[in-house]
């Protein structure tokens, strides 16, 4: 069965420290994954997203993701986390078929003492 | 450029009432969704829509739940009647035509409390 599992529900980091996000997956074709955020009474915005090539991805607000095929994981991290990065954290798995449909993990929520 | 725009943001209804919200997407996006998203949980896809052809809507609870998008452009997303269990953020998203599958572009959500 294809699915997305985020195992950590809830994290707590210092402003400053480094972050790693879990994500692993389950599925049956070549996968495109992602990582949204979602900030507290907003939509999703995504952060970065593998297709293939690199396996290390950037992203937009100094995050990073590496895919590994043979732990089937794509973890997203950031060096050093700003108070501004607390929100919930969405990984997610597609494919290149005509329908784009998403599975979704529960996300993992972030938060950042000062 | 002006995002997912989504009406209204918060509305709270007694069960068995009805509730419509609105979603227009980015201009000249082909493709719009319809997503729930349940507190505590990812989103869940309700219906897909390619202009105004449904591409799937296998997940849309069809005997309260209708969606429509007439001209290919903005769309309504109804339930009636409501249930408590519909409560939750009820996210549109588009993308345009053409795009690799996932980069989608949401709006804020609409946040439905039933009662």
């Amino acid at each position: 069965a294809q699915s997305v599992t985020q195992p950590d529900i809830h994290i707590t980091v210092s402003e400053g420290a480094s972050l790693e996000l879990r994500c692993n997956y389950s599925y049956g074709a070549t996968p495109y994954l992602f990582w949204y955020v979602q900030s507290p009474g907003q939509g999703l915005q995504l952060l970065l997203k593998y297709f293939s090539g690199d396996t290390l991805v950037q992203g937009i607000k100094g995050f990073e993701a590496e895919f590994k095929r043979s732990q089937s994981s794509f973890n997203l991290r950031k060096p050093s986390v700003h108070w501004s990065d607390a929100a919930e954290y969405f990984c997610a798995v597609g494919n290149a078929g005509n329908n784009r449909k998403l599975i979704w993990g529960l996300g993992t929520s972030l938060a950042v003492n000062p | 450029e002006a995002g997912v725009a989504q009406s209204p943001r918060y509305k709270i209804i007694e069960k068995r009432q009805s509730v419509a919200f609105w979603c227009n997407p980015i201009s000249g996006h082909a493709t719009l969704y319809w997503y729930q998203q349940i507190l505590g949980q990812g989103p869940k896809l309700l219906i897909q829509f390619q202009n105004n052809g449904v591409v799937d809507d296998s997940q849309l609870p069809k005997d309260r739940f209708s969606a429509e998008r007439l001209k290919g452009v903005d769309s309504t997303l109804k339930i009636q009647p409501a249930k408590l269990e519909d409560s939750a953020v009820y996210l549109c998203a588009s993308t345009p035509q053409g795009a690799l599958t996932g980069e989608l572009f949401f709006g804020e959500g609409s946040r439905l409390t039933v009662l």
